[in-house]
């Protein structure tokens, strides 16, 4: 079965300290990888999705960015945090558009 | 362009009464339709989706959705709630691309 891992589940940086969030999925290939920010009382936001290795496409410009170096592994980075960065930071992957997504169990980023 | 729309920011019911949380779309065509809860501090998961065939699906933790065409909905019900059930819930469509929108969710309260 397919699981999909991330990590941390919870941190707390300074602002302009750098950011590495690590996502991983299990028991599937060439999946469909997606990270969410998901802001204290707000929806989901979609900052970035990838359909293949190297294939990054950002929904919002911003002071993260998004790599696929393996086919099942996402990163979202930052050189320089920002306050406004803090929230709850979502995983998620999809064989594709009509399964729905999985999403992995969050990250809680806090920047003081 | 695609929108999703949760008219209710919380709703309180009491334990063993029934629910039903609103989601209304605008989307040209029909789309692929999702429920998904989330409780505190956990990821999202998803509950039921449409995207053919029967209108009333079936879901897990005794939850079902309809799909009214004529009304743009896809209404979350359960005829009878358990204290558990209380969380956050989030619709979703999505429009053969790769990613979804997301409603900005429904609170449930569920008083014992």
């Amino acid at each position: 079965s397919q699981t999909i891992h991330q990590w941390p589940a919870t941190l707390v940086q300074p602002v302009g300290s750098p950011l590495s969030l690590e996502c991983t999925v299990e028991g599937t290939s060439n999946p469909n990888l997606y990270w969410y920010r998901q802001a204290a009382g707000r929806g989901l936001q979609l900052l970035f999705y990838s359909v293949g290795i190297g294939q990054i496409s950002s929904e919002v410009p911003q002071n993260l960015s998004a790599s696929r170096p393996q086919d099942r592994q996402f990163i979202l980075s930052s050189k320089k945090l920002l306050l406004s960065d803090s929230g709850f930071y979502l995983c998620a992957w999809s064989p594709g558009p009509s399964y729905g997504y999985t999403f992995g169990s969050g990250t809680r980023l806090t920047v003081v | 362009a695609q929108s999703v729309t949760q008219p209710d920011i919380h709703i309180t019911v009491s334990e063993g009464a029934s629910l039903e949380l609103r989601c209304n779309y605008s989307y040209g065509a029909t789309p692929y339709l999702f429920w998904y809860v989330q409780s505190p501090g956990q990821g999202l998961q998803l509950l039921l989706k449409y995207f053919s065939g029967d209108t009333l699906v079936q879901g897990i933790k005794g939850f079902e959705a309809e799909f009214k065409r004529s009304q743009s909905s896809f209404n979350l019900r359960k005829p009878s709630v358990h204290w558990s059930d209380a969380a956050e819930y989030f619709c979703a469509v999505g429009a053969g691309t790769y990613n979804y929108i997301f409603g900005t969710g429904t609170r449930l309260k569920v008083l014992a």
